[in-house]
């Protein structure tokens, strides 16, 4: 069974450009949820997705924004970068309760 | 106060050697804890579940204290592989559904 995967493994964008991040679940999961890890940190949550909805967010700004599709696939979007948006991007998808995460995507903002 | 609190380490010991880690969690209402192990630059990886009987799975043994809010793992015979990120997660139902929450982590490194 194919575990969480995220596109692309690594992503550089200069400062204020807009950068999106895909993450697909595993097969039968329908929640998704997204995590920030940045350089020496816990991982932070930023958004849930579940069933096509936006179920609760984290303390972000609303640059930080997203959606998931029918499929249950889910994308990240960040606008307007800030170079402290470098970070691991996580995805992971639910199960009863525990999470499985992807290998992440790495955003560096230059 | 934050809601999960880990103490970052490192813990240095020698192969072989026995570790415990605790972590603290604020929230009384939690309901599931787990414990994750990350690799250096790598994504979490779920390590075991913990139980309020308390749970082993080879080497890895965890505990649930309700009543002073702490989960401990203890890791018996340590490897060289045993290095890595520990994490603690504690699980509570909000408005908005099902939050877990992550420590910080605390860092093991086993050595020769």
């Amino acid at each position: 069974e194919a575990g969480v995967t995220q596109s692309p493994t690594h992503l550089i964008k200069t400062r204020g450009q807009q950068a999106t991040l895909r993450c697909s679940p595993i097969s039968g999961h329908t929640s998704v949820y997204w995590y920030q890890q940045a350089l020496g940190l816990g991982l932070q949550f930023l958004l849930w997705y579940d069933e096509g909805e936006e179920r609760n967010r984290g303390n972000f700004p609303p640059r930080f924004s997203g959606r998931q599709f029918p499929n249950y696939s889910s994308e990240l979007n960040v606008n307007a970068l800030e170079l402290e948006d470098s970070a691991l991007y996580l995805c992971a998808s639910t199960g009863a309760y525990e999470q499985y995460f992807g290998p992440g995507t790495r955003l560096t903002v230059t | 106060r934050k809601e999960v609190e880990q103490d970052p380490g490192p813990f240095n010991v020698p192969e072989g050697a026995t570790v415990a880690f605790n972590c603290t969690y604020s929230n009384s209402a939690s309901q599931s804890f787990f414990w994750y192990r990350q690799d250096c630059r790598k994504e979490p990886k779920l390590l075991m579940s913990v139980y309020s009987s308390g749970n082993e799975d080879g080497r890895f043994t965890a505990q649930l204290n309700r009543a002073s809010q702490y989960i401990s793992l203890l890791i018996r015979d340590s490897k060289l592989s045993d290095s890595a990120t520990y994490l603690c997660v504690a699980v509570g139902v909000t408005g908005g559904g099902n939050k877990l929450t992550f420590g910080t982590g605390t860092q093991l490194k086993v050595e020769l």
